[in-house]
């Protein structure tokens, strides 16, 4: 396990259409955070889980937006009903509790686009 | 509102070149900036900093917080092509006995050859 996992790495879809996004943090990592990049901008915080708990989620996350981390280990983030705003860059990211010092470890990306 | 803002949005200079990159913040209860590279993908870690004055180098690169100022500046000596990046920024706080990033829209910086 080198690193955060993220699957797919491309995914185009239809408006309207449901999406399924998958992560697998660093086995070790009790944390781990959803972001959405796009173009030109830092990414954007949507969620985050310790463990298998849900802890925050951004006003981002609209209801279409689910996310999952069951058995706390991987998680999923769902797009109900996708809508041409969606297309971006959707990262997770992982952490280990309260150790900041090597920050959070990103995986590649899910980049999505909605035609 | 927290806030990150990193400056300047884009920069372009010649290999062999040093830059600078700002970021300032303005977030409550901060407890670090972060500093992160990213290229085609997923940002990769740089450095954190969490005490003011203490510089933090990796080969290259250098980076300094100043609570004072609520900033903190990036700088790369003998910039070489494959620094070209897009370099964000990020201020660590607590939040509801969470620990969340606020993050700035980056630099993107471009050395020619």
């Amino acid at each position: 396990d080198t690193g955060v996992s993220q699957n797919p790495r491309h995914k185009i879809t239809k408006r309207g259409q449901n999406v399924t996004f998958r992560c697998d943090p660093i086995s070790e990592h009790n944390r781990l955070y959803w972001y959405r990049q796009t173009l030109g901008q830092g990414p954007e915080f949507l969620t985050y889980f310790q463990n298998e708990a849900q802890l925050e989620k951004s006003r981002l996350l609209s209801d279409r937006f689910s996310a999952e981390r069951p058995k706390g280990s991987f998680s999923t983030l769902e797009i109900q009903r996708t809508e041409q705003g969606d297309s971006a860059m959707y990262l997770c990211a992982s952490s280990l509790g309260g150790n900041f010092n090597y920050g959070y470890t990103f995986g590649s990306g899910t980049r999505l686009t909605v035609v | 509102e927290d806030k990150v803002v990193q400056s300047p949005l884009s920069l372009v200079v010649h290999e062999g070149d040093t830059v600078t990159l700002n970021c300032s913040y303005e977030v409550t209860n901060f407890r670090s900036l972060l500093w992160y590279k990213q290229e085609k993908k997923a940002p990769t870690f740089l450095f954190m900093l969490t005490s003011s004055g203490i510089e933090k180098k990796s080969g290259r690169l250098s980076s300094i917080l100043d609570k004072k100022e609520l900033s903190s500046i990036l700088n790369i000596t003998a910039t070489q092509t494959g620094d070209s990046a897009i370099y964000l920024c990020a201020a660590g706080l607590w939040k509801d006995s969470n620990y969340q990033l606020i993050w700035g829209a980056g630099t993107k910086l471009i050395i020619k050859p």
